[in-house]
């Protein structure tokens, strides 16, 4: 079965410092990747997505950037934080197939980021 | 662009009462997928059902169904029989068929279920 890790799980930041979120999956060959962050009583916003290594979309232009240095790993960066980086961040994964079997996603635990 | 609107923020039910979750979205498209995802307090998201678009029949999942009504753009989630445990966050979700399937949420509705 598939299995998706994120870690670390809470980070406390002060702003300006970098940031390294990581998120593997496993169970599953050639996933695509998704990167969602989570403020505070809201829904998810996608910031980045991967359909192959070395493959990034962005969605929101940030502070943040993202890295696929292997088929089963994602990376989400910054060099230098902001406050409004805060929130939770979900990475995510579905199937590579397009058409019928398409649409599903299976999220990580998320990682609570406050920047102070 | 597609826009996902769930305007319930709370809802409340008693255990084993049945409740709908309301949820209209906003697309041009014909083909697509939707979502009810469900977030409990350890935050992590997990599906509860899917629709596809193209199939008329609604969707169910053991307690959970949706009534899914194409031409009004509504996708609303009901929950029979609840139990504790189904107290939550729930977002509706769509996307579009591809090779990457983006989610658009929308705003959640927090299920608070009662003895």
């Amino acid at each position: 079965s598939q299995t998706i890790h994120q870690w670390p799980a809470t980070l406390v930041q002060p702003v300006g410092s970098p940031l390294s979120l990581e998120c593997t999956v496993e169970g599953t060959s050639n996933p695509n990747l998704y990167w969602y962050r989570q403020a505070a009583g809201r829904g998810l916003q996608l910031l980045f997505y991967s359909v192959g290594i070395g493959q990034i979309s962005s969605e929101v232009p940030q502070n943040l950037s993202a890295s696929r240095p292997q088929d089963r790993q994602f990376i989400l960066s910054s060099k230098k934080l902001l406050l409004s980086d805060s929130g939770f961040y979900l990475c995510a994964w579905s199937s590579p197939l397009s058409g019928r079997a398409a649409g599903e996603q299976y999220f990580g635990p998320g990682t609570r980021l406050t920047v102070t | 662009a597609q826009t996902v609107t769930q305007s319930q923020p709370e809802m409340s039910v008693q255990e084993a009462e049945t409740v709908t979750l309301s949820c209209t979205y906003d697309t041009s498209e014909s083909d697509y997928y939707l979502f009810w995802y469900k977030q409990p307090p350890s935050r992590q998201m997990i599906l509860v059902i899917r629709q596809e678009a193209y199939k008329q029949q609604n969707a169910t999942e053991n307690r959970f169904s949706v009534n899914f009504q194409k031409a009004a753009k509504s996708f609303s989630l009901k929950i029979s029989d609840s139990q504790l445990g189904d107290a939550a966050m729930y977002f509706c979700a769509y996307a579009l068929p591809g090779t990457a399937s983006k989610l658009t949420f929308g705003t959640g509705t927090r299920l608070q279920v009662t003895l």
